[in-house]
């Protein structure tokens, strides 16, 4: 079964810093990868995926994530933070195969804080 | 602004009693998702349907089920309510049932079993 730890419940930066959102995940297929992100009482929007076409993965919002098999990795980054990427942010996992269909195991999430 | 529709937005109701929320999937899209979302246990997937058909369950109680109809909205049903069914409860919808396909979220129900 495949899983996802992110590491970090809480990651707080300030305006125009580097943000880094740690996730590692566990498959033992070749997984599908992404970042979602959920703003106060809304859903969950799609950041960016990983499909296995290339492991630089570039997303909305200036987001973007690398995934590295060595690592089973798939931190997410984004240049310098605005006030507006204030959120919980969520790493998910899914396989081909098998009985898993399109279902989504997600990370624990990770909450970031930007401060002015 | 995701185009999957869910109502209603809130419900309060008591425990032992049954609710049914509501799913409409974006136009196009034959695969429905739920997904619980609660402080102690997360995002955790309970159900997928394809076209009308069952496709994969997850962390499920019997308690629960679901459906999606010809016109491809989906329904939950949660009986016999007790207090930790207290959730957020997110619809999703893709246009396949493959694991490659991004899912787009519902605002999702907010249920309070008081």
């Amino acid at each position: 079964a495949q899983s996802v730890t992110q590491l970090g419940s809480h990651v707080s930066v300030s305006e125009g810093a580097l943000v880094l959102l740690r996730c590692n995940y566990s498959s033992s297929v070749p997984p599908y990868l992404f970042w979602y992100v959920q703003y106060p009482n809304q859903g969950l929007q799609l950041l960016l995926k990983y499909t296995s076409a290339a492991t630089l993965v570039k997303g909305i919002n200036g987001f973007e994530a690398e995934f590295k098999k060595s690592e089973t990795s798939f931190h997410l980054t984004k240049p310098s933070a605005h006030m507006s990427d204030a959120a919980e942010y969520f790493c998910a996992v899914s396989v081909s195969g098998g009985t898993s269909y399109g279902k989504l195991t997600f990370g624990q999430g990770t909450i970031l804080t930007v401060h002015p | 602004d995701s185009g999957v529709t869910q109502t209603p937005k809130h419900l309060i109701t008591a425990t032992g009693q049954r609710v049914t929320l509501r799913c409409s999937p974006r136009s196009g899209d034959l695969s429905v998702y739920w997904y619980q979302q609660s402080l102690d246990q997360g995002l955790q997937f309970l159900i997928q349907y394809y076209n009308g058909e069952e496709r994969a369950k997850g962390n499920i109680l019997e308690r629960f089920s679901a459906q999606q109809f010809p016109d491809l909205h989906s329904e939950l049903n949660l009986s016999s309510l007790e207090l930790g069914d207290s959730a957020l409860y997110f619809c999703a919808s893709s246009v396949s049932d493959q694991s490659s396909y991004e899912q787009y979220f519902g605002p999702g129900t907010r249920l309070t079993v008081t």
